[in-house]
C-alpha cells in the first residue's frame, strides 16, 4: 500500500524548533520528488518546500526560507522538515506529499497531516 | 509569483446536477495545472493534473479543461461524496508553487 506516514508535530513556544518526519512505504522512495505543504486553521493550502530525488536540489517558499530546512534519508525512506525560529503564524497542519512522475509539482500521495501549534 | 484565483468561493448544487468550477492564473501556466479535493479533517486528494489528466482512481465524472490562464473543473453528475472544497494549483516554472483559495461545493 502506497502511503506516507507523518510524525513529529505538537505544541511549541515561539522561537523554538521542531522536526517533522514523513516515512514512505509501498513505493520506490528514491524515485520521487517530495514536497511539504501546510494549511493554517480554516485557511487554504500553502506550498513550503521541495526536494529532488537525491536531495541535491531544494527550494523554499519565501515565508519559510532561512528558517525551515527540507531533507531526506533515502536509506530510511524518510522525508524531514526541520523548522527553526517558529512563529505563531506557522501554526498549521503540515503535510508531506509525493510528486507525480513527470509532473513534479502535482502531488498524488499525501501524508495524513500533523498539527503544529506555536503558542506561548 | 503566479497568483491563482478561483470562482465562485461557494457553489451550491443539487445531487445529480453538473458543477463547474473555475480557476484563473495571473499569467500563463501552460497546462501545468492540478485540481485537488479536500474533505474536512482529511488531506487533499489529487483529481486532475496536466489540466486534463485524471489521477489514478478518479471517477470519469471529474474532468478538467483549459490552458494558459483559464481552467475549469467539471463534475458531471454530483454524488453525495463530492461535496467538499476544491483547490487548483499551478506548477509552471516553479518554485514557487501556488494554490487558489478554494471553492466550497455545498449541497443545495
Amino acid at each position: 500500500q502506497v502511503q506516507l506516514v507523518q510524525s513529529g508535530g505538537g505544541v511549541v513556544q515561539p522561537g523554538r524548533s521542531l522536526r517533522l518526519s514523513c516515512e514512505a512505504s509501498g513505493f520506490s522512495f528514491i524515485s520521487y520528488v517530495l514536497h511539504w505543504v501546510r494549511q493554517a486553521p480554516g485557511k487554504g493550502l500553502e506550498w513550503l518546500a521541495v526536494i529532488s530525488f537525491d536531495g541535491g536540489k531544494k527550494y523554499y517558499a519565501d515565508s519559510v526560507k532561512g528558517r525551515f530546512a527540507i531533507s531526506r534519508d533515502n536509506s530510511k525512506d524518510t522525508l524531514y522538515l526541520e523548522m527553526n525560529t517558529l512563529r505563531p503564524e506557522d501554526t498549521a497542519v503540515y503535510y508531506c506529499a509525493r510528486a507525480v512522475v513527470g509532473a513534479d509539482g502535482a502531488l498524488d500521495v499525501w501524508g495524513q497531516g500533523t498539527m503544529v501549534t506555536v503558542f506561548s | 509569483e503566479v497568483l491563482m484565483a478561483q470562482s465562485p468561493a461557494t457553489l451550491s448544487v443539487s445531487p445529480g446536477e453538473r458543477a463547474t468550477l473555475s480557476c484563473r492564473a495571473s499569467q500563463s501556466v501552460g497546462s501545468n495545472l492540478a485540481w485537488y479535493q479536500q474533505k474536512p479533517g482529511q488531506a487533499p486528494r489529487l483529481l486532475i493534473y496536466g489540466a486534463s489528466t485524471r489521477a489514478s482512481g478518479i471517477p470519469v465524472r471529474f474532468s478538467g479543461s483549459g490552458s494558459g490562464t483559464e481552467f475549469t473543473l467539471t463534475i458531471s453528475s454530483l454524488q453525495s461524496e463530492d461535496f467538499a472544497v476544491y483547490y487548483c494549483q499551478h506548477y509552471n516554472n516553479w518554485p514557487p508553487i501556488t494554490f487558489g483559495q478554494g471553492t466550497r461545493l455545498d449541497i443545495k
